[in-house]
């Protein structure tokens, strides 16, 4: 049962251009949606995380918005970079379960120059 | 202060084989979770390690198993390896709550032949 569905798979999107990636997910329980980016070969690294009870977070390019009724949430990456290019997971868990990530399957970004 | 390390970066075992994968969690984290990443997937979550004792499991069958040490690293082992085994294993460590950041290694590649 995949809890959390992210979408697109990909996306191409120019240099200086608006990068969205988008998430739902089914189990009301979760508190806590972080982002992770991940290069080849390497471990997800935390981007930005946001919790219900707000509707938007923002740091430097990156926004988080949140719809609680809806049951979704979304990445926006301002003004693209080349060096943004890299797969894009959103996850979700229960704080009080101790955090376990339930991941989306993941973006492809890829940022032309 | 030190991030999470994982050791060995890559790893190539026979079918049937065992074999342990060893994390050392970020400085003041007293909270270990492994996950199993196939290729173009996102993480599934395999077990998470809470002051020695295991806090959680996800839909992995007991051939996957696990220790935390006092010093709060672990091992992830696997007995009777399958080719589905073959991903990237990935540690994840969290500081005490009320805090809820995990943050991941570089992860271990796993080919099972």
């Amino acid at each position: 049962q995949q809890q959390v569905k992210q979408s697109p798979q990909s996306l191409i999107v120019q240099k200086g251009g608006i990068s969205i990636i988008n998430c739902a997910y089914e189990n009301t329980a979760f508190d806590y949606f972080p982002w992770y980016q991940q290069f080849p070969g390497k471990g997800p690294a935390l981007l930005i995380a946001i919790r219900p009870d707000v509707s938007e977070k923002k740091e430097g390019r990156f926004t988080i918005s949140f719809n609680k009724s809806a049951k979704q949430f979304s990445l926006h990456i301002m003004d693209s970079q080349p060096g943004d290019s890299a797969t894009y997971f959103c996850a979700a868990s229960k704080r009080a379960a101790g955090n376990k990530l339930t991941f989306g399957g993941g973006t492809r970004v890829l940022v032309k120059p | 202060e030190t991030g999470v390390t994982q050791s060995p970066t890559h790893l190539i075992k026979t079918r049937g084989q065992q074999v342990t994968l060893r994390c050392s969690s970020q400085s003041g984290h007293n909270t270990v979770s492994w996950y199993q990443q196939a290729l173009g997937q996102g993480p599934q979550f395999i077990f998470q390690y809470y002051r020695e004792e295991e806090n959680g499991r996800g839909n992995f069958p007991p051939r996957f198993s696990g220790l935390q040490f006092p010093n709060y690293s672990s091992e992830l082992n696997v007995n009777a390896l399958e080719l589905d085994d073959s991903a990237l294993y990935l540690c994840a460590s969290s500081p005490p709550p009320p805090l809820t950041e995990a943050f991941f290694g570089q992860g271990t590649r796993l080919t099972v032949v």
